[in-house]
């Protein structure tokens, strides 16, 4: 499969506590997002890398969320501190700049903060 | 800041009937438009991107159209199937001067259910 792949596709983690997403773009992709989506709503805008580099980060990204993408192949998203509130579905997306910038996405993590 | 609705925000028709979604956006400067589809509890599949230059797509029973100058954009399904039933989703993408972007902005989705 060459598609995007995220792990884990579910975590159940108690409030307080630190997790931490990975998510692996199609190869040749050098753009990669990070999206938040909760029921009923369309997903939102985190964050994105270009290779290695963060360009962007929503106001949604408090400073418990740090992303990283080393060396621009795979990213992390980590959440300290988890809150109820941070119970969403995490998607990861990955485009080929310098072309259409269609974005293809993972199957997502699923996260629920007890 | 760029805002996405989408209407209807659900929809049930019989098996066979060709629809039209609707989506419209308050920024027209985008740099394209995608539609997407998302089954329950699933990640999203791209259905139809269309570019800011372009006027409509087509992928099989499906064809997005996009007006930048009004703000919309439309996917019409044709003979709809039980297997069309899922969630629907549009998105903008803006890039800035410098190659900057804040990612795609999404409609809430219209919710589509296909009767056999």
């Amino acid at each position: 499969d060459t598609g995007v792949s995220q792990d884990p596709r579910h975590k159940i983690t108690k409030r307080g506590q630190n997790v931490t997403f990975r998510c692996d773009p199609i190869s040749e992709h050098n753009r990669l997002y990070w999206y938040r989506q909760t029921l009923g709503q369309g997903p939102e805008f985190l964050t994105y890398f270009q290779n290695e580099a963060q360009l962007e980060k929503s106001r949604l990204l408090s400073d418990r969320f740090s992303a990283e993408r080393p060396k621009g192949s795979f990213s992390t998203l980590e959440i300290q501190r988890t809150e109820q509130g941070d119970s969403a579905m995490y998607l990861c997306a990955s485009s080929f700049g310098g072309s259409s910038y269609e974005q293809y996405f993972g199957p997502g993590t699923r996260l629920t903060v007890t | 800041k760029q805002e996405v609705t989408q209407i209807p925000a659900a929809l049930s028709v019989p098996e066979g009937e060709n629809l039209v979604l609707n989506c419209s956006f308050t920024d027209s400067a985008i740099y394209n438009l995608q539609w997407f589809r998302q089954d329950p509890g699933k990640g999203l599949t791209s259905l139809l991107l269309i570019q800011s230059s372009q006027r409509e797509q087509t992928s099989g029973r499906l064809n997005a159209s996009l007006d930048k100058s009004s703000g919309r954009s439309t996917l019409y399904i044709a003979a709809s199937q039980p297997g069309d039933s899922a969630t629907y989703l549009c998105a903008a993408y803006q890039m800035y001067s410098g190659g900057g972007a804040d990612g795609l902005t999404f409609g809430k989705g219209t919710h589509l259910i296909i009767q056999p």
